[in-house]
């Protein structure tokens, strides 16, 4: 199994939409988890933080689910530049070796 | 440039051949991860430093594979004998001890083309 799994996508949704991507961790004990975002030929870039309680940034919300071990990002009012491939990251264990996901694509239309 | 950098961005070499990425992190941050990635897969993670030690290494690199950060400050990564399948980007990252989260800043990357 690995040790954070995605749902690949792609996802295509029209401007405006809201939309919602999954990801599970293996490693009970890890304890950061992240959202980075990933623009085609460029290298990854931290969208947030994910916090026990959930937490907002913007039209972004994240949710932690420890007991399931699932994490989730919701995207609401999806702009253009939404379009990109969107990471699940987690700091496995309690240490610092940090992986990622194999990414969402999500490609927003006009 | 207080970024991450990595040299060189682009390296053509023949299988067989050795190769050498270097990545130098910013300055203040003390660990320092290299990744590869290829198309359409998230970052694979390969080995992390914190300061010059070693504390991880994927059971997935092979021997071929072997990074060193001497004095805790730039680091290299090294590939023995490529092969096509070494063919990807490779990623640095660097973060700081002192963040209450553990946010990785990454490089441009090193392309790798294996003939």
């Amino acid at each position: 199994r690995k040790e954070v799994e995605q749902d690949p996508g792609p996802f295509n949704v029209p401007e405006g939409a809201t939309v919602a991507f999954n990801c599970t961790y293996s490693n009970s004990a890890s304890q950061s988890f992240f959202w980075y975002r990933q623009d085609c030929r460029k290298e990854p870039k931290l969208l947030m933080s994910v916090y026990s309680s959930g937490n907002e940034d913007g039209r972004f919300t994240a949710q932690l689910n420890r007991a399931s071990q699932y994490i989730s990002l919701l995207i609401r009012d999806s702009k253009l530049s939404d379009s990109a491939t969107y990471l699940c990251v987690v700091n496995v264990g309690g240490g610092f070796k940090t992986i990622f996901g194999a990414g969402t694509r999500l490609f927003v239309k006009a | 440039d207080t970024g991450v950098s990595q040299n060189p961005r682009h390296k053509i070499t023949k299988r067989g051949q050795n190769v050498t990425f270097r990545c130098d992190p910013i300055s203040e941050h003390n660990r320092l991860y290299w990744y590869r990635q290829t198309l359409g897969q998230g970052p694979e993670f390969l080995t992390y430093f914190q300061n010059e030690a070693q504390l991880e290494k994927s059971r997935l690199l092979s021997d071929r594979f072997s990074a060193e950060r001497p004095k805790g400050s730039f680091s290299t990564l090294e590939i023995q004998r490529t092969e096509q399948g070494d063919s990807a980007m490779y990623l640095c990252a660097s973060s700081a001890q002192t963040s209450g989260a553990n946010v990785l800043t990454f490089g441009a990357g090193s392309r790798l083309t294996v003939l």
